[in-house]
């Protein structure tokens, strides 16, 4: 199994900038999970979804985010614009549903906004 | 509101010496009780689970932990470390029908020769 995989690895842009992060959950798993990681708020679920339909986004910062799931092996986060306070690392993660809350990361989107 | 607390940011062990790394949550209900480990640049990576059942939990790479529900604790332990479990180590906990973890601020762990 390929895990979940989570595109680009690394990116810088400049503040105002759109970035787009991209999450294929694992084959097979019907709940996907965004998280952000920084040093001063650690880990926080910012979104997650089941069967494709967002469950919960209350942990969304502001409208300058939005996240989408067309189907069910792919996922996006979108800032438009980008602030320097959104620099974090950025990871996806998938389960299976089965409700017990056990999730899979990928390796993580590090962005930097400049 | 469901909530965990990791009270040590950074532990230094020697290697070859015991761990604990102590988890303390608060949860409604029955709680799911997680242990995550991430090393540098990676994800997370799960090391244990508790769900039900026998309160001792035995996970990858040797680690243990212990559900004590009148401590509202999951510490997690190890016997000998070796100096590949420098990482970082996150508490999580959820519940039956909740897929929200949530997860401690995290133990940075660092092994000493």
């Amino acid at each position: 199994d390929a895990g979940v995989i989570q595109s680009p690895r690394h990116e810088v842009t400049e503040m105002g900038q759109e970035v787009t992060l991209r999450c294929k959950p694992i084959s097979g798993h019907n709940s996907l999970f965004w998280y952000r990681q920084t040093m001063m708020r650690g880990l926080e679920l910012l979104i997650y979804f089941n069967n494709n339909v967002p469950i919960d986004d209350s942990g969304m910062p502001e409208d300058r985010f939005s996240a989408k799931m067309p189907n069910a092996s792919f996922s996006t986060l979108k800032i438009q614009p980008s602030e320097p306070r959104d620099s974090a690392v950025y990871f996806c993660a998938s389960s299976d549903g089965d409700h017990t809350g056990e999730l899979f990361f990928g390796e993580g989107s590090r962005l930097t906004v400049l | 509101a469901q909530s965990v607390t990791q009270p040590d940011i950074h532990i230094t062990v020697s290697e070859g010496a015991s761990l604990e790394l102590r988890c303390n949550y608060s949860y409604g209900a029955t709680p799911y009780l997680f242990w995550y480990v991430q090393s540098p640049g990676q994800g997370l990576q799960l090391l244990l689970k508790y769900f039900s059942g026998d309160t001792l939990v035995q996970g990858i790479k040797g680690f243990e932990a212990e559900f004590k529900r009148s401590q509202s604790s999951f510490n997690l332990r190890k016997p000998s470390v070796h100096w590949s479990d420098a990482a970082e180590y996150f508490c999580a906990v959820g519940g039956v029908g909740n897929e929200k973890l949530t997860f401690g601020t995290g133990t940075r762990l660092t092994i000493i020769p």
